[in-house]
Parts: structure tokens; C-alpha cells; sequence
């Protein structure tokens, strides 16, 4: 049973630039939440997505935009970056929306130079 | 706002030690406490509290929820090198959101 999994693993952009982060869920779950973990710090909570829409959000700026397809993957967003939003980008699946365990993919390391 | 403070934020230890990491939380609207294991990405799930008094354990680990007092413990007994990781709590909101602290940072020496 595979696991969440998210590509790519490392990227590294310019300021300015747009970026692209893919995840898809464990076998079974429909509901997808993003995370950004900067350096020495716990995860962020960006958005949640299920049944192809955004349901919840947490304090971060319009730049950052996302979508869920309809076999429940997921997508991240981020225009515009700024050197702050080099960070772990943390992808999250639970069961449904009712269900308080979130499992975590492997992440995304995103370098902005 | 809702907050979540781990303490202390580093700890090293020597292995067959055992140790206490602390989770205190402020939450308008809580459902449940999740503590996670993050040894190089992807944290992995330990334990899931919604009720208080009642202990979570599974082998050398184990937790407890106090949602009089709010906060949270894992206890880790005869550590080894493998516990080595930072271990984050959190809580889980009415909408399904979790709200992280920042993390404990545990280093087990041989």
C-alpha cells in the first residue's frame, strides 16, 4: 500500500519565479492539506483540499494557490517567490474530512535564490 | 490564536536514559492531539489523544492528554540511537487543521 508521495523531492528557483509541487494521497484518502516547514521550525498549515475544493486555509498570502484532481492528487502553487519561502513543503492525507489523523509524504525541499 | 509550545527544545541523552517531552497548548476549538516522529522528512504519526487521563502506549513510547491543565506528554523509556529525531505535537482543530509547535530535538548518544 503506497504511502503519500510527492515530487520532486529538491527543487531550487529564483525570486520571482513560479513553482509547482505535486501530491498524491495514500490509497483510500480524499482529503489533501499542505504544509510549509521552514528550517527549525513546525509545520505551517497553507490549505486543505477535498472534493476538488479549498476548504480551509491558514496565514498565507494569495501567491500561494492550489488544486485537487479528481483521483484526489494534489497541487502547490507559489508565484511570485520570495527567498522566504525556501522551506520543506510538507504534503498531508487523511481518510476524510471527519478524520483527525493526517499521514505525511516525504516533502518537498524548495531552495529560492 | 492558537498555540502550541514544546518544551524543552533540545535534549541530549545517553542511550537506555529515559525522557519526558512536554506539549502545552491554548485552542479554541480542540478535537484531538497528535504527537509525530520527524527523523529526516516526512513526519510519521505516534499517537492520537482526545480524552484526558487516558495513557496512548505503544512499546518503549508512550503519551498522555491532561485537557484540564492542557498539555500533553510522550515519555520515550530506555532510548536508543533510533529515537534520535525531532518529535512535534500538535492539535487538530474543528476544521481538520493541524496547529504545530515547534518541536523537540532529541539526540541519543550511544
Amino acid at each position: 500500500d503506497a504511502g503519500v508521495t510527492q515530487s520532486p523531492t529538491h527543487l531550487i528557483k529564483t525570486r520571482g519565479q513560479q513553482v509547482t509541487l505535486r501530491c498524491s494521497p495514500k490509497s483510500g484518502h480524499d482529503t489533501v492539506s499542505w504544509y510549509q516547514q521552514a528550517l527549525g521550525q513546525g509545520p505551517q498549515f497553507i490549505f486543505q483540499y477535498y472534493e476538488e475544493e479549498e476548504r480551509q486555509r491558514g496565514n498565507f498570502p494569495d501567491r500561494f494557490s492550489g488544486h485537487q484532481f479528481p483521483n484526489y492528487s494534489s497541487e502547490l502553487n507559489v508565484n511570485a517567490l520570495l527567498l522566504g519561502d525556501s522551506a520543506l513543503y510538507l504534503c498531508a492525507s487523511s481518510l476524510d474530512r471527519r478524520s483527525y489523523e493526517q499521514y505525511f509524504g516525504p516533502g518537498t525541499r524548495l531552495t529560492v535564490t | 490564536e492558537d498555540k502550541v509550545v514544546q518544551s524543552p527544545l533540545s535534549l541530549v541523552v545517553h542511550e537506555g536514559d529515559t525522557v519526558t517531552l512536554n506539549c502545552s497548548y491554548e485552542v479554541t476549538n480542540f478535537r484531538s492531539l497528535l504527537w509525530y516522529k520527524q527523523e529526516k522528512k516526512a513526519p510519521t504519526f505516534l499517537f492520537m489523544l482526545t480524552s484526558s487521563g487516558i495513557e496512548k502506549k505503544s512499546g518503549r513510547l508512550s503519551s498522555i492528554l491532561d485537557k484540564k491543565e492542557l498539555f500533553s506528554i510522550l515519555n520515550i523509556t530506555a532510548t536508543q540511537t533510533g529515537d534520535s529525531a525531532i518529535y512535534l505535537c500538535s492539535f487538530n482543530n474543528a476544521g481538520n487543521m493541524l496547529t504545530f509547535g515547534g518541536g523537540t530535538r532529541l539526540m541519543v548518544k550511544p
